[in-house]
């Protein structure tokens, strides 16, 4: 079965400074990853999505992932970050079987920035 | 934004008592998700249906029963609310775009069970 290690539950920046999130995942064939973020009170947003294309993913505001199978990670980054990017930030991998696919998430990264 | 409602988006109950929570979409999507969310867990699936009237059990199912009757309903239904039922669930649809099996999220129903 499929798994997603989030290194840190929270991560505190600068604003300006660069943002990254770690995540591990665990699958036993080729995944298709994602990052979604949730602003407080909020539902869930994609910020990015891997589906075995470039290895290196943009999203939405400014946002990054690297795809490396080697070291089976899909870190989170971003060069400077703002204040509206306070928030938290899950990354999930996609699980194949039965009738449908499943959606595997992290713990969660709660992103500070502070001014 | 995905056409994805929930309702009621706050409730309170007490334990023992029925409690029913609706996701309606607007999207024509066959796939639909039932996920609950607590700190430190991420989410969490609790049951899913790949089609009318076709559910399946996710990974925390014990304690809640779902129904889809129509492809824009989705029911999770919690027959005798407890206490560690107090979460926050979120609905989600796919129309399975294999490629990417990307899900769309409602904006969530925060249940109290005291």
């Amino acid at each position: 079965a499929q798994s997603v290690t989030q290194l840190d539950s929270h991560v505190s920046v600068s604003e300006g400074t660069p943002v990254l999130l770690r995540c591990n995942y665990s699958s036993s064939y080729s995944p298709s990853l994602f990052w979604y973020v949730q602003h407080p009170n909020k539902g869930l947003q994609l910020l990015l999505k891997y589906t075995s294309a470039a290895t290196l993913v943009k999203g939405i505001n400014g946002f990054e992932a690297e795809f490396k199978k080697s070291e089976t990670s899909f870190h989170l980054t971003k060069p400077s970050a703002h204040m509206s990017d306070a928030a938290e930030y899950f990354c999930v991998v996609s699980e194949l079987g039965g009738h449908g696919n499943k959606l595997v998430f992290g713990a969660g990264t709660i992103l500070r920035v502070k001014s | 934004d995905a056409g994805i409602t929930q309702s009621p988006r706050h409730k309170v109950t007490e334990t023992g008592t029925p409690v029913t929570l609706r996701c309606h979409q607007t999207e024509n999507h066959r796939y639909m998700y039932w996920y609950r969310q607590d700190p430190g867990h991420g989410l969490r699936l609790i049951h899913y249906s790949y089609g009318v009237k076709d559910t399946d059990k996710g990974e925390v199912s014990d304690g809640y029963s779902v129904s889809r009757s129509k492809t824009e309903d989705f029911l999770l239904t919690l027959e005798s609310a407890t206490s560690s039922q107090t979460s926050v669930y979120f609905c989600a649809i796919s129309a399975r775009d294999p490629r990417t099996y990307e899900q769309y999220f409602g904006p969530g129903t925060r249940l109290t069970v005291t």
